[in-house]
């Protein structure tokens, strides 16, 4: 199946700061890439959808100007979480979707933990 | 409101025995169901994926049901070992092809 990676694997910040999150299909080009975000032992929840070189679609709920999405090119999704609070802290996986084999490829997730 | 409902948050099994996880949805018909395996820290891997029109499919040890009369998912693992520890998510598929998770079973598979 097709690869999808995700950089940093965790991270720790302080309280007001802004985080980048990266998702990278590897081996196969995805014009769409899906955001989540999974809380301790709670589902994994839809927060958008990035399309390349167009806007993203939010969910119901999710703040737009929080969590900023770059979409800039066919292998490469960019999550920024913008002032950073301890509730942010949480599990962001993305999630590509590879044509090829009309399925979706998850990323290995990454751990926020904001001070 | 949509809603799945894996019915067990946790599920221990004997090695070698059959495991048997239940996914029930409500508000909802789906294009396809899918179960994807994930592991702690880790992000899902899919496993099997049913569609509406699809009773049963098998992969290996993996067996997957599908009924929409009842709106439920019935899937198996056979002859169970360690290795098969893990947390299954249910989900379903819309047809814009959005996913939408179950919380999970953790499943234990007891030496």
């Amino acid at each position: 199946g097709a690869v999808v990676s995700q950089h940093p694997s965790r991270v720790i910040c302080k309280s007001g700061t802004s985080v980048k999150i990266e998702c990278r299909s590897l081996d196969f080009q995805a014009t769409t890439m899906f955001w989540y975000r999974q809380f301790p032992k709670q589902s994994l929840m839809l927060m958008a959808t990035s399309n390349e070189g167009s806007k993203a679609t939010y969910e119901q709920g999710v703040e737009k100007d929080k969590f900023l999405i770059n979409h800039a090119s066919l292998t490469l999704s960019t999550l920024t979480v913008t002032s950073a609070h301890p509730e942010d802290s949480s599990f962001y996986i993305c999630s590509a979707w590879d044509l090829s084999y009309n399925e979706q490829f998850f990323g290995p997730g990454t751990r926020l933990t904001v001070l | 409101s949509q809603k799945i409902e894996q019915n067990s948050e946790a599920l221990n099994i004997q090695e070698g025995k059959t495991a048997t996880l239940t996914c029930n949805y409500t508000n909802y018909s789906p294009a396809y169901l899918q179960w994807y395996r994930q592991d702690p820290g880790r992000g899902p891997v899919f496993l099997l994926l049913i569609r509406e029109n699809e009773k049963e499919k098998r992969k290996e040890r993996l067996k997957v049901t599908f009924d929409t009369t009842l709106k439920q998912s019935l899937f198996h693992i056979t002859a169970s070992q360690p290795a098969d520890s893990a947390t299954y998510l249910c989900a379903l598929r819309s047809g814009d092809d959005k996913i939408i998770f179950g919380k999970g079973t953790r499943l234990h598979i007891l030496p």
